[in-house]
């Protein structure tokens, strides 16, 4: 079936350096794909929505200045956490639908990356 | 999109059927609910939507009474590894193209040997 795949699966970083995560749909075309993140023992946040060929949509509260997201193909999407600080430290997780269904109801998601800032 | 209501928690031996109820009172008529299961460490796993009526597959059944204000995740014979937050949402499936889920607080199980 489809996969949504993310890379790394953790990392850990200094305060004050950018992190680049990818999240890839392997066997569809994705143009959209969305970004949550997760504080432990809490659920899913959804950040924003990836948009391929265009600008990504935040949620309110997520600055978009911090969070670079770049959609550049149908099957790759991009976070960039930048200047990253300890409260950045969080699980990222990925998402996508395969379009390609008539009437598509499952999203997928990707393994997720934890970030750790120190 | 319509607001859900789980219990943050359930425990429960293993064997045991278990069944996790969600509340969406708010739900449209487009709405479908749908159910994610996710492990430490992991993504959010689909494992079961339905519109109404009763809606069966090989790891739950979905149970939704007429008025659809509320959902009942049903796990037959629960083993240790069932051991997870359970995610219900409610909203409308996209025809095309994809669309955002924004999970509430989800219960989290947990199966007792």
């Amino acid at each position: 079936g489809a996969v949504v795949s993310q890379h790394p699966s953790w990392v850990i970083c200094k305060s004050g350096t950018s992190v680049k995560i990818e999240c890839r749909s392997l066997d569809f075309q994705a143009t959209t794909m969305f970004w949550y993140r997760q504080f432990p023992k809490q659920s899913l946040m959804l950040m924003a929505t990836s948009n391929e060929g265009s600008k990504a949509t935040y949620e309110q509260g997520v600055e978009k200045d911090k969070f670079l997201i770049n959609h550049a193909s149908l099957t790759l999407s991009t976070l960039t956490v930048t200047s990253a600080h300890p409260e950045d430290s969080s699980f990222y997780i990925c998402s996508a639908r395969n379009p390609g269904v008539a009437v598509n109801t499952e999203a997928f998601f990707g393994q997720g990356t934890r970030l750790t800032v120190v | 999109l319509a607001k859900t209501t789980q219990p943050i928690s359930m425990d429960s031996y293993e064997g045991q059927e278990v069944n996790i109820t969600c509340s969406h009172n708010n739900i449209a008529t487009n709405d479908y609910i749908t159910w994610y299961q996710q492990f430490p460490s992991q993504g959010p796993r689909f494992i079961i939507q339905g519109y109404k009526t009763k809606v069966t597959n090989e790891v739950a059944s979905l149970f939704i009474p007429a008025d659809r204000k509320s959902s009942t995740l049903s796990l037959p014979r629960v083993s240790l590894s069932d051991t997870a937050v359970y995610y219900c949402l409610v909203g409308d499936p996209p025809q095309t193209g994809a669309n955002n889920l924004f999970f509430g607080t989800g219960t989290r199980l947990t199966v007792i040997p």
